[in-house]
């Protein structure tokens, strides 16, 4: 079974300052990773996602992820956050059958003004 | 925004009564999700759906049934609600493509449940 690990669970950052999240997944075959956000109150909504080719992925509100396939991981990186990206950040990994997916614990980014 | 509602929204129930949530999607998508949200546990698969009366469980499906009948319905039940039940609940949908690869999910807006 594939699984997903998030290493930081709560970051703080002054604005201004890069943002990188770390995720490390579990699985041996061919997956399809994702990184969603949830501000404060709302749903899920995706930032980016990786199925091929380019390993460096850019998403909406100048967020990026690299997948380094050797690694296991598909971090998510920002070089300047603002304060309205606090939010709780998801990782997830998708493989196998039914478009299922396996999401991370999730990471609660503060950011002070 | 993909068309994804939830109802209800907020529900108080007590322990031992049963507990039906609705999802309801106007995106023709042919997967629908079930989750259940909790600190420290990320968002957790409990039923999903591959088509119409097409089911099966997730990782926490113990205490829960799910059930659907039209391509827009998606039914969460829990049985008979505990108090370890209590969670936020988000239904999610995806289209699937034929052309493999995995299609990102759309999220409705969530049901926090309480049980008491």
């Amino acid at each position: 079974a594939q699984s997903v690990s998030q290493h930081n669970h709560h970051v703080i950052l002054s604005e201004a300052a890069s943002l990188e999240l770390g995720c490390n997944y579990s699985y041996g075959g061919t997956v399809n990773l994702f990184w969603y956000v949830q501000y404060p109150g709302q749903h899920l909504q995706l930032l980016l996602k990786y199925f091929s080719g380019d390993p460096l992925v850019k998403g909406i509100k100048g967020f990026e992820a690299e997948f380094i396939k050797s690694k296991f991981s598909f971090n998510l990186r920002k070089p300047s956050v603002q304060w309205s990206d606090t939010a709780e950040y998801f990782c997830a990994v998708g493989s196998g059958g039914y478009q299922k997916v396996t999401f991370g614990i999730g990471t609660k980014l503060q950011v002070i003004p | 925004d993909a068309g994804i509602t939830q109802s209800p929204r907020h529900k108080v129930t007590e322990t031992g009564t049963p507990v039906t949530l609705r999802c309801h999607q106007t995106e023709n998508h042919r997967y629908m999700y079930w989750y259940r949200q909790d600190p420290g546990h990320g968002l957790r698969l409990i039923h999903y759906s591959y088509g119409v009366k097409d089911t099966d469980k997730g990782e926490v499906s113990d205490g829960y049934s799910v059930s659907r009948s039209k391509t827009e319905d998606f039914l969460l039940t829990l049985e008979s609600a505990t108090s370890s039940q209590t969670s936020v609940y988000f239904c999610a949908t995806s289209s699937g493509g034929g052309t493999g690869g995995f299609y990102e999910q759309y999220f409705g807006p969530g049901t926090r449940l309480t049980v008491t």
